[in-house]
Parts: C-alpha cells; structure tokens; sequence
C-alpha cells in the first residue's frame, strides 16, 4: 500500500515569511498527526486529528501555526509567519483509529534563515 | 498525562554483541508501547509494539522488546547486532483512553564492526 506522502520534502525561508506544508495520509486512517522535529531531540506533537476533527493541539504554537483536515483525508500545516526557531523536520503520520502503529512519511525540512 | 524517558543518549556496542536499548514510561491508565527506527535523512520506521498480552514481543529486524509492567519499562532488545542497526531508536507510548502518542527523546545506536 501506498505510504505517507508528505511535500515539499525541503524548504528554506526568510524569517518573517510563511510556508505550508501539505500531508496525505494512508487510505482509510483516520488519525493523522503532525510532528515537530528538532535537531537531536524526539518528535514533539503539535496537532493530532481524528477524522477531520482536532483531539489535541495543546503543543501547537497557535498564534503562528495553524492545521487543517478538510473532509478527513490530506492535511495542511501552515506557519505565519516563521521565526528561525521553527527550523525543524516536520513529520507527518497516520493510523488507524484504534489502537495502532503510526506510519510516517519521509518529512519535510524546513530551514528558516 | 503521559511521557517517556529514554535514559541513554548514546549506546555502544561491537557487533555481534547483545544490544539493548531502554525505555521506562509513565501513563495514567494502561499504555501501548510502541519502538521506531530512524536512519538519517529518513522517516520514523515503526519496529515493534506491545498493545496487550505476552510480555516479549517480537518485531522487524530480529528485535524484540519486553514489556515490565511493575517497573513500567518497555527495553528494546537484539541478540545480535549488526553494523546496520546503527541508528536513532525512539521509544513512544500511547494511554489506552486518549489518542496522543508521546515520544521519548531517542538514543543513537552504534554498532562497531
């Protein structure tokens, strides 16, 4: 089966500016998160959805970081506007509603100068 | 709410030798238990996991990982490690009453031939 695709697979900004990142998951999972990934550090959470509906954005920078999950299928993260601290590999991931294991795409680098 | 802690930063082993890899977690109803790989400039590749049942379980790569309720562990374990095992190993847990899957913050494997 097909797995996570994530794009764009790398991005260098200017800080100040925007970007998205956008994530389709496997078919049929309904759960689908997105990561945050800094140099030397695990995965942190940022947003996790089930369905289209958020379950938990506790993590997420709101007043500049921004998700969605139309029609409960691919996914957008969108960050306005970007600060060099949010240079990170965004990871996004998928599974099925209960209780499996996550599959992850390759992620996208995002490099903020 | 619920966190891992992965104690070693870093772990050294010559090949051929038993690796292990540790993992204690902290959930407030039962966990899932979950191992990932990650090979640079690669995706989190899912191992292995414990959801309910037998202690020991077996995953990809001739890794095994033991659940250990009573000292709320789950270490990651392969008799015999290969040059290729050398990666980033990241522990992850999931409470059985919520979605959020946490991640600890990885060890770096090195497998000296």
């Amino acid at each position: 089966e097909a797995g996570v695709a994530q794009s764009p697979r790398y991005k260098i900004i200017e800080k100040r500016q925007s970007v998205a990142f956008w994530c389709n998951p496997i078919s049929g999972h309904a759960t689908l998160y997105w990561y945050q990934q800094i140099l030397g550090q695990g995965p942190k959470l940022l947003i996790q959805f089930q369905n289209n509906g958020v379950v938990d954005d506790s993590q997420l920078p709101k007043d500049r970081f921004s998700a969605e999950r139309l029609k409960g299928v691919d996914s957008t993260l969108k960050i306005q506007p970007a600060k060099l601290e949010d240079s990170a590999v965004y990871l996004c991931a998928s599974s099925l509603r209960d209780p499996t294991e996550a599959f992850f795409g390759q992620g996208t680098r995002l490099t903020v100068v | 709410a619920q966190s891992v802690a992965q104690p070693e930063d870093q772990v050294n082993v010559a090949e051929g030798n038993p690796l292990t890899v540790k993992c204690t977690y902290s959930v407030s109803g039962n966990p899932y238990l979950f191992w990932y790989v990650q090979y640079p400039n690669r995706g989190l590749q899912f191992l292995l996991k414990y959801i309910t049942g037998d202690n020991l379980v077996k995953g990809s790569y001739g890794f095994e990982a033991e659940f250990n309720k009573s000292q709320t562990s789950f270490h990651l374990k392969k008799p015999s490690a290969l040059v290729s095992d050398s990666a980033l190993y990241f522990c992850a847990v999931r409470d059985l009453n919520d979605y959020k899957l946490s991640f600890g913050a990885g060890t770096t494997v090195t497998v000296r031939a």
